[in-house]
């Protein structure tokens, strides 16, 4: 079984700052890894997926990089809309197991 | 575009079967990928399974031996069944789906809490 591990748990902050979330998976994952945004209340919001690919409508001021075990989220320049939850996930082919990390909360 | 709706009981009986429907609108079942996720109060996403191509399944094996997950073609409908739940399985259950991408969920439903409790 694959573990994705995020940490640390708190990343503070302050707007305008750059940021970055690391994701570390137990074995390589290749580029099969996506990251999520979830606000209180909300539904995750998908944000990157194959590692650097931004989803659908996300701000280019996210962006993704690495492959095998180590992975990076980048928020350039942050807004306060963007203070949230992030999670990194993964996609196991065999057994099929979608996995995620325990996510971090990145905090003004 | 493909929009996902979850409804089903706010409350279940410790011992008995959660039972929740995701209604798709905006796109087929009989094409992508449907899942089920759950997060337990304060806690992180745990992807509970998923099914596709009219029928074929996939669990997380954690949870293997009480899910099923069903579609109905008719309604455009996917359904998650969960038996004999415990205190542990209270969580908002999201429905989510594979659209545009390969293995990443592009499309959420809004979640629904579901209580554990007797």
């Amino acid at each position: 079984e694959i573990v994705m591990t995020q940490s640390p748990a708190t990343l503070s902050f302050s707007p305008g700052e750059r940021a970055t979330l690391s994701c570390r998976a137990s074995q390589s994952v290749n580029s099969n890894l996506a990251w999520y945004q979830q606000k209180p209340g909300q539904a995750p919001r998908l944000l990157i997926y194959g590692a650097s690919t931004r989803a659908t409508g996300i701000p280019a001021r996210f962006s993704g990089s690495g492959s095998g075990t180590e992975f990076t989220l980048t928020i350039s320049s942050l807004q306060s809309e963007d203070f949230a939850v992030y999670y990194c996930q993964h996609f196991n082919n065999w057994p099929p197991r979608y996995t995620f990390g325990q996510g971090t909360k990145l905090e003004i | 575009q493909v929009q996902l709706q979850e409804s089903g009981p706010g409350l279940v009986k410790p011992s008995e079967t959660l039972s929740l429907t995701c209604t798709v609108s905006g796109g087929s079942i009989s094409t992508y990928y449907w899942s089920w996720i759950r997060q337990p109060p304060g806690k992180g996403l745990e992807w509970i399974g998923d099914i596709y191509y009219s029928g074929s399944t996939n669990y997380n094996p954690s949870l293997k031996s009480r899910v099923t997950i069903s579609e109905d073609t008719s309604k455009n409908q996917f359904s998650l069944k969960l038996s004999s739940v415990s205190v542990a399985d209270t969580a908002v259950y999201y429905c989510a789906a594979i659209v545009a991408t390969d293995d990443a969920f592009d499309i959420w439903g809004q979640g629904t809490m579901v209580t554990v409790s007797s």
